[in-house]
């Protein structure tokens, strides 16, 4: 079964660093793009990062992708508490043949 | 201003039928691939179905598929869901999204959502 993993929480400080991991395999990570996606507290979701590492117009430089074989990374540094959001990574995925959601981490900002 | 707005959620029966509606605005509605998303209250984000932007491609998730249809008119500058026999584990707010063509599971702009509930 085709799934995408993520840590349920995370957690730091104001002005530290934090990063949010997502492993998949080769169906989907290993072999398509990843997109990362915040959801702020009763919001919709919105496009963070494209394209494993790439900024939509408007989203600060604080915020940043990467990927490496079938897992990917979100690094979000210069921590603040409006970064306190839910984080989703998504990628397609050959064996569903449909975009795959990772379950979401909860960010807390201390 | 680049918008999506959905319409049609409600509140309706296991078994029944809703159709959910998009209308999109400030952008060339035509040139672009469109998804909807749901999130079931308090759980994460589940990708429902995918349409090109000539309506030539389509996927839907295993859990949808055979119950809901996704579709589109151009000219309206609307997407559709028709959702039938729905289930109690369809309850969810229902997002519509904008495609990126450069990643399947690119989506740029989303709508504010609209909430089905399916309970007797």
């Amino acid at each position: 079964q085709s799934v995408m993993t993520q840590p349920p929480s995370a957690s730091g400080t104001p002005g530290q660093r934090v990063t949010i991991s997502c492993s998949g395999s080769s169906s989907n990570i290993g072999s398509h793009t990843v997109n990362w996606y915040q959801q702020l507290p009763g919001t919709a979701p919105k496009l963070l990062i494209y394209t494993n590492t790439q900024r939509p117009s408007g989203v600060p430089d604080r915020f940043s992708g990467s990927k490496s074989g079938t897992s990917a990374s979100l690094a979000i540094s210069g921590l603040r508490s409006e970064d306190e959001a839910d984080y989703y990574c998504a990628a397609w995925d050959d064996s569903l043949n449909g975009v795959l959601f990772g379950g979401g981490t909860k960010l807390t900002v201390l | 201003e680049v918008q999506l707005v959905e319409s049609g959620g409600d509140l309706v029966q296991p078994g029944g039928s809703l159709r959910l509606s998009c209308a999109a605005s400030g952008f060339t509605f035509s040139s672009y691939s469109m998804n909807w998303v749901r999130q079931a209250p308090g759980k994460g984000l589940e990708w429902v179905s995918y349409i090109t932007s000539s309506s030539n491609t389509i996927y839907y998730a295993d859990s949808v598929k055979g119950r809901f249809t996704i579709s589109r008119d151009n000219a309206q500058k609307s997407l559709y869901l028709q959702m039938n026999s729905l289930r109690a584990e369809d309850t969810a707010v229902y997002y519509c999204a904008r495609g990126l063509i450069s990643s399947l599971s690119c989506m740029d702009v989303w709508g504010k959502g609209t909430t089905v509930i399916v309970s007797s």
